[in-house]
């Protein structure tokens, strides 16, 4: 079983659309994140959550929405998205609380704004 | 402004060679330092890591360097492959960023055979 899973891998949608990206991880952790990654640019942080409670919102706007029912799942609820907002949008998680804060990272989902 | 900086957007060496990977960081309150590796279409997987305590860590081929005085660590690989062609991330972290990972922009490797 792949540790950090995300669905879908590509999405394609409109301004007025709304889309959910999901992130299911397999590895005990109970610290999820969402980043963006635009071309040329490091990883960009956009929300934290650890044991399920959001700690982290890097001034993230509203149309972007983030949801944890649980430790092993994390949902981004997309709407009424702009065309500079095309990026690819990783998942991570790691062991909380631990003095390793390694990050183990989805596939990604490859987001296009048209 | 960038608090981790990879210098060098692209790398190219033969294979066989050693590839050398550099980040320079300027928050002094960091002391945890990661490599990642990316494929392309693929997110981006731990390579190796080092603390602050430390001045070195290796794990098979790949080596990496930490120079606190300086802010500056390094990744070695030795020997290089072709399979070492990928977008190379440093990243750190620390309590004055609440433990988060702070990333460099990366660094394009490729190996030629």
């Amino acid at each position: 079983e792949t540790g950090v899973t995300q669905t879908p891998r590509h999405l394609v949608m409109g301004m007025t659309n709304k889309k959910s990206l999901k992130c299911e991880q397999h590895l005990g952790h109970n610290a999820m994140y969402w980043y963006k990654q635009s071309a040329k640019k490091p990883l960009e942080l956009m929300f934290v959550y650890n044991f399920k409670e959001q700690t982290e919102n890097n001034s993230v706007p509203s149309r972007f929405s983030p949801e944890c029912p649980n430790s092993s799942h994390l949902f981004l609820h997309l709407h009424t998205l702009q065309p500079e907002d095309s990026a690819l949008y990783l998942c991570a998680s790691s062991r909380a609380g631990s003095e390793a804060d390694t990050q183990y990272f989805g596939p990604g989902t490859r987001l296009t704004v048209l | 402004d960038q608090q981790v900086k990879q210098n060098s957007p692209s790398l190219s060496v033969q294979e066989g060679r050693i590839s050398i990977l550099n980040c320079d960081y300027t928050n002094s309150m960091f002391d945890y330092f990661l490599w990642y590796k990316k494929y392309p279409a693929e997110g981006p997987t731990f390579l190796i890591s080092i603390s602050s305590i430390k001045d070195k860590n290796e794990d098979g081929r790949f080596t990496v360097f930490l120079n606190k005085s300086a802010k500056h660590l390094s990744l070695h690989i030795v020997p290089s492959q072709p399979g070492d062609s990928a977008v190379y991330f440093c990243a750190a972290s620390g309590e004055g960023s609440a433990r988060q990972l702070t990333f460099g922009s990366g660094t394009q490797l490729t190996v030629l055979p």
